[in-house]
């Protein structure tokens, strides 16, 4: 199956900040999502991004398919934004593979 | 849209019990996904159906692990007999394979625990 590996696995990160998250995987795809799961353990949809560049508010996301990789941007970090964000890719089906995620813990 | 529901949000159950986990996707999806999530596995795709017939069931644990979906708004994760190793949340998810896009949205789980 493919193989995907997310960096870092933690972060911190003072309010204001700005972040950069990171998606590796092994084999082309036609689905790659990034999701925020929140202290409660829901998954939220952030972006449905399997190639480009898309923005949502202080989130945006990238994606360079041929090269196999995606890109989150959390800009002015917020509290709210504390959780583990996954990034899940598919090829066929929208059957998810999901990376390990990475832990960010916005302190005030 | 109401999104992705599951039932019960909370379950609680002892060794041996049968337990059954319910579901319903977003309408007018036509693809549903089983996933468990756990410290030790992270999230894991259990099963899929694509209008309503299983197409890959390689993520179900063992044969107490059984998987429904009697019509396109319905489906169910059964475990008989439930083990405490099988606490877990477990997800639902629903995409749409008509449109081409195969983005997938996630219920808000069942909390399982087994004691």
């Amino acid at each position: 199956g493919i193989q995907v590996e997310q960096s870092p696995p933690d972060l911190i990160l003072q309010e204001g900040a700005n972040s950069t998250l990171r998606c590796n995987f092994s084999d082309s795809v036609n689905n790659l999502q990034w999701f925020h799961q929140n202290p409660w353990g829901q998954l939220i949809n952030l972006f449905y991004i399997p190639s480009g560049t898309k923005q949502n508010g202080r989130l945006s996301a990238t994606t360079v398919a041929t090269e196999r990789y995606s890109l989150l941007y959390i800009s002015s970090s917020q509290t709210t934004d504390s959780g583990v964000y996954f990034c899940a890719v598919g090829a066929r089906w929208g059957k998810l593979q999901f990376g390990a995620g990475t832990q960010v813990v916005v302190t005030p | 849209d109401a999104g992705v529901i599951q039932s019960p949000r909370h379950e609680v159950t002892e060794m041996g019990q049968e337990v059954t986990l319910r579901c319903k996707p977003i309408s007018g999806h036509n693809s549903l996904f089983w996933y468990r999530q756990t410290m030790m596995r992270g999230l894991e795709l259990l099963i899929y159906f694509n209008n309503n017939v299983p197409i890959d069931d390689s993520g179900m644990p063992e044969d107490r692990f059984s998987a429904k979906m009697p019509n396109a708004s319905f489906s169910t994760l059964k475990i008989q007999p439930s083990e405490p190793r099988d606490s877990a949340v477990y997800f639902c998810a629903s995409s749409s394979e008509r449109t081409g896009l195969t983005e997938a949205f996630f219920g808000q789980g069942t909390r399982l625990t087994v004691v």
